[in-house]
């Protein structure tokens, strides 16, 4: 079946450690998204990336990093440097063409930092 | 900056009545909107998009319509049932292309028997 893995589901850090977070897809989508929810707050944008080897900061992308080398894959690295790290992280993919204009999401890894 | 706005409060109703959620948006005519269901400690699932041009779409018990005057979007759910239960959020669209969305917080629906 086609859709998006992320993993870890759960994840507990301790400050001052990075932490990389999974987000695979096998819809054979070109672009793929990361966000944050928090309690209360709509879905921020943290980084995305339309293309292979080519990514973009969101509205929130300080104290996080990402890549993507191939088209399947776009993990992110939650760093040291992000103040309030504790949050739930959903990946997602579209296709840009044709542009139905939906996401489809994965079903989100929850980081506490300890 | 956009702005989206939906009811922070849950919204209760019976079985069998009709849910009608709110979408206010400030700032922006986006081309398109979006609203999403979301499970407690899930992914956002896609339900409906609705162009700038359109005023109204339908798939199956749902309904959402656009109002680009009123800035506002409507999504209602008829002949309610306990299992649509859950948040439903809103999105549009951003300038600048890149399927960029900005979401709202989300209404709580609770169906009840």
């Amino acid at each position: 079946d086609g859709g998006i893995t992320q993993s870890p589901k759960y994840l507990f850090r301790k400050e001052g450690q990075n932490v990389t977070l999974s987000c695979e897809q096998n819809l054979n989508h070109d672009a793929m998204y990361w966000y944050r929810q928090d309690p209360g707050q709509g879905l921020r944008l943290i980084y995305y990336s339309q293309i292979v080897n080519d990514f973009q900061k969101g509205d929130i992308a300080e104290g996080y990093s990402v890549s993507r080398e191939k088209k399947e894959s776009f993990p992110l690295t939650v760093t040291s440097a992000q103040k309030n790290p504790t949050a739930f992280y959903l990946c997602a993919s579209t296709l840009t063409f044709p542009n139905t204009g939906e996401l489809f999401f994965g079903e989100g890894s929850r980081l506490t930092v300890l | 900056s956009q702005k989206i706005e939906q009811n922070s409060e849950a919204l209760n109703i019976q079985e069998g009545k009709t849910a009608t959620l709110t979408c206010n948006y400030t700032n922006y005519s986006p081309a398109y909107l979006q609203w999403y269901r979301q499970d407690p400690g899930r992914g956002p699932v896609f339900l409906l998009l609705i162009r700038e041009n359109e005023k109204e779409k339908r798939k199956e018990r749902l309904k959402v319509t656009f109002d680009t005057t009123l800035k506002q979007s409507l999504f209602h759910i008829t002949a309610s049932q306990p299992a649509d239960s859950a948040t439903y959020l809103c999105a549009l669209d951003r300038a600048g292309g890149g399927n960029k969305l900005t979401f709202g917080t989300g209404t709580q629906l609770k169906v009840e028997l």
